[in-house]
């Protein structure tokens, strides 16, 4: 199993443009989420989905969007970047929605907006 | 609301020497308690889980925690340091209501002097 998988690794992005972090997992997990990682802040939750079609907002919501068509990707939605969303972005994906469950992450994409 | 605190932005120890990492957690549910590692340019991954078994938890890499609940404390421990122990350490815990969703910690910074 690949785990979960994000692209691109890196990205430099121009104010205003747009663009799409790509996550896909291969363990047929119902539960997945995207958090950013600043530092001094930890780990912040920005949307989740509990399966293909549900999606909800987390901590940090404003700025992007997502969807959830299949149960392997979970991709996130730039609409019109800023600066202050330059940051570590992690896709990670769980089990199930029970409280014990692990999450697995992804390797993470660094996201510059200049 | 579940929340989770971590004391110390950065821990410095000696190669050989007692790792102590800090985390303390607010909730009015037995909660479900974790702590993950991220190694630099890596994505979170999980050294251990306590979910209301024993309440000494050993996980991987030689590391270990001890639930208190009369502390609200989840404490990670590891009784000789080594140089690849430098990381970043992340305290999770869910717990209120229903939710399943974990509240992670700002994360603490292992720093392992030769």
């Amino acid at each position: 199993n690949a785990g979960v998988t994000q692209t691109p690794k890196f990205q430099v992005l121009k104010t205003g443009q747009s663009m799409t972090l790509q996550c896909a997992q291969d363990m047929n997990h119902e539960y997945m989420s995207w958090y950013r990682q600043d530092p001094g802040m930890g780990l912040r939750l920005i949307h989740y989905s509990v399966g293909a079609g549900i999606t909800d907002q987390g901590e940090v919501p404003n700025g992007y969007n997502v969807s959830r068509s299949t149960t392997e990707d979970f991709p996130l939605r730039l609409l019109s970047a800023a600066p202050s969303q330059t940051s570590v972005y992690f896709c990670a994906s769980s089990r199930g929605t029970s409280k014990g469950n692990e999450q697995f992450f992804g390797p993470g994409t660094r996201l510059t907006v200049l | 609301a579940q929340s989770v605190t971590q004391l110390g932005s950065h821990v410095s120890v000696s190669e050989g020497a007692l790792v102590l990492l800090r985390c303390n957690y607010s909730s009015s549910v037995p909660p479900y308690l974790f702590w993950y590692v991220q190694y630099p340019n890596q994505g979170l991954q999980l050294l251990l889980k306590y979910t209301s078994a024993a309440t000494l938890v050993k996980g991987i890499n030689g590391f270990e925690a001890e639930f208190k609940k009369s502390e609200t404390s989840f404490h990670l421990t590891k009784p000789s340091a080594h140089m690849s122990d430098a990381a970043e350490y992340f305290c999770a815990v869910s717990a209120s209501g229903g939710s399943y969703i974990p509240t992670f910690g700002r994360g603490t910074s292992l720093i392992v002097h030769p």
